[in-house]
């Protein structure tokens, strides 16, 4: 099973300022099967990203991800008062779908 | 618009069986993959399988001696069952439809806590 670990596990910034999510993975995953999801308090995951680096339908172009092999980012070029969230990356391969332990992106 | 919505009892006792349903509007139950995932308290989502409209189904290893889920496209319905529960099955529950040509869950639930408990 890939073990996806993200990090910081909280990020404290101001509106405006750039976050910059990381997720890493025990093994190589194909980019097309990297996902990263936004969750806000109270409601299930929504899609963010997929194939590591397209936008899904409806997210604004200051979200971005990007990376490849054992190693993407989620960055989010100016927060608006919306984007602080929690961050989820999620993966699958031949046996089983794994998620990251998530990132919370919170106002500084 | 998609929608998808969890049901079923909120408690369960332990060493008993979890059963949820989850109906979708908006989308032919063809079209996608049916999956229950779900999130223990203070913990990460983890995925439990899915179902596909023509009943094939795929099942998360570390529970698939206990999971069984299937399909009614004549209303658009998944279900999920999760036999000898413990209080570790204890998590909100959601439903999601996985979009097999992109490699995502286009589609949630709104989720459903379930708690095991005496």
């Amino acid at each position: 099973e890939i073990v996806l670990t993200q990090s910081p596990g909280t990020l404290s910034l101001s509106p405006g300022e750039r976050a910059t999510l990381s997720c890493r993975a025990s093994q190589s995953v194909r980019s097309s099967h990297l996902v990263w999801y936004q969750q806000k308090p109270g409601q299930s995951p929504s899609l963010l990203i997929y194939g590591a680096s397209s936008r899904a339908t409806g997210i604004p172009d200051r979200f971005s991800g990007s990376g490849s092999g054992t190693d993407f980012t989620l960055t989010i070029s100016r927060l608006e008062p919306e984007d602080f969230a929690l961050y989820y990356c999620q993966q699958h391969d031949e046996s089983v779908l794994t998620f990251g332990g998530g990132t919370k992106v919170e106002i500084k | 618009q998609v929608q998808l919505q969890e049901s079923g009892p909120g408690l369960v006792k332990p060493s008993e069986t979890l059963s949820l349903t989850c109906s979708v509007s908006g989308a032919s139950i063809t079209n996608y993959y049916w999956n229950w995932i779900r999130q223990p308290p203070g913990k990460r989502l983890e995925w439990i399988g899915f179902v596909y409209y023509a009943g094939s189904t795929n099942y998360n290893p570390s529970l698939r001696s206990r999971v069984s889920m299937s399909v009614d496209t004549s209303i658009n319905q998944f279900s999920l069952r999760l036999t000898s529960v413990t209080p570790a099955d204890t998590a909100i529950y959601y439903c999601a439809g996985w979009d097999g040509a992109t490699h995502n869950f286009r589609f949630w639930g709104q989720g459903t806590m379930v708690t095991v408990s005496s």
